[in-house]
């Protein structure tokens, strides 16, 4: 079965800093890209980041960058997401989900498979 | 960054009834334009990519039009299990952004 599992969420302290992680299985991983998507209490979705089959592209949100890094281990099927310097605005559901490429404009095109997604709350 | 506006931001509706909401880009985005469905408590759930395929699964009343920077997400004959929120996703450009979504409730 194809599938996508959120870990690592959890409270913490505005300032501090948290690593996700996306285990993935029942599909190649490399072939590929990986993406986190969030969504705050009661809002909709904002995309957060994106990481291409073989980690080499890596594309982030205004919001986010320069705070998180993503990456992945090839090797693990999982992907990763370092959350630095949290603010209360990140607090939110975070999603994984696989993204299909292609090797014409857009490389990316679907979003089509989601975990159920792993929550983070910063506060003091 | 290309920013995409859904309207409405929610109706009301019957079961049986067809269900039209759009998605206007702020710029251009060709085709890549995909709709997903979110019910609460659970993740997003792809109905359509490339602007009208439809993904493996998903019922046919569910279709996809449009070019350019107007999207259209249509339900031919609304059905209980599809009172949920909608969202248009872009990837023609980064960052890859998402409409603000369009809530679908029962009349």
């Amino acid at each position: 079965e194809v599938q996508v599992s959120e870990s690592g969420g959890g409270l913490i302290q505005p300032g501090g800093s948290l690593r996700l992680s996306c285990a993935a299985s029942g599909f190649t991983f490399n072939n590929y890209a990986m993406t986190w998507v969030r969504q705050a209490p009661g809002k909709g979705l904002e995309w957060v980041s994106l990481i291409s089959g073989s980690g080499g592209g890596t594309y982030y949100a205004d919001s986010v960058k320069g705070r998180f890094i993503i990456s992945r281990d090839n090797f693990k099927n999982t992907m990763y997401v370092q959350m630095n310097r949290l603010r209360a605005e990140d607090t939110a559901i975070y999603y994984c989900a696989r993204v299909r490429t292609q090797l014409w404009h857009p490389y990316y095109y679907a979003m089509d498979v989601w975990g159920q997604g792993t929550t983070v709350t910063v506060s003091s | 960054a290309v920013q995409l506006t859904q309207s409405p931001s929610s109706l009301s509706v019957s079961v049986g009834d067809r269900v039209t909401i759009t998605c206007r880009a702020s710029q251009g985005i060709s085709s890549a334009l995909a709709w997903f469905q979110q019910k609460p408590g659970k993740p997003p759930r792809l109905l359509i990519y490339d602007v009208s395929n439809l993904e493996s699964g998903v019922p046919s009343r569910f279709s996809g039009s449009g070019s350019g920077t107007d999207f259209t997400l249509t339900i031919s004959s609304l059905q209980p299990e599809d009172f949920a929120t909608y969202y248009c996703q872009q990837f023609n450009n980064n960052p890859f952004t998402f409409g603000g979504g369009t809530k679908v409730e029962i009349k």
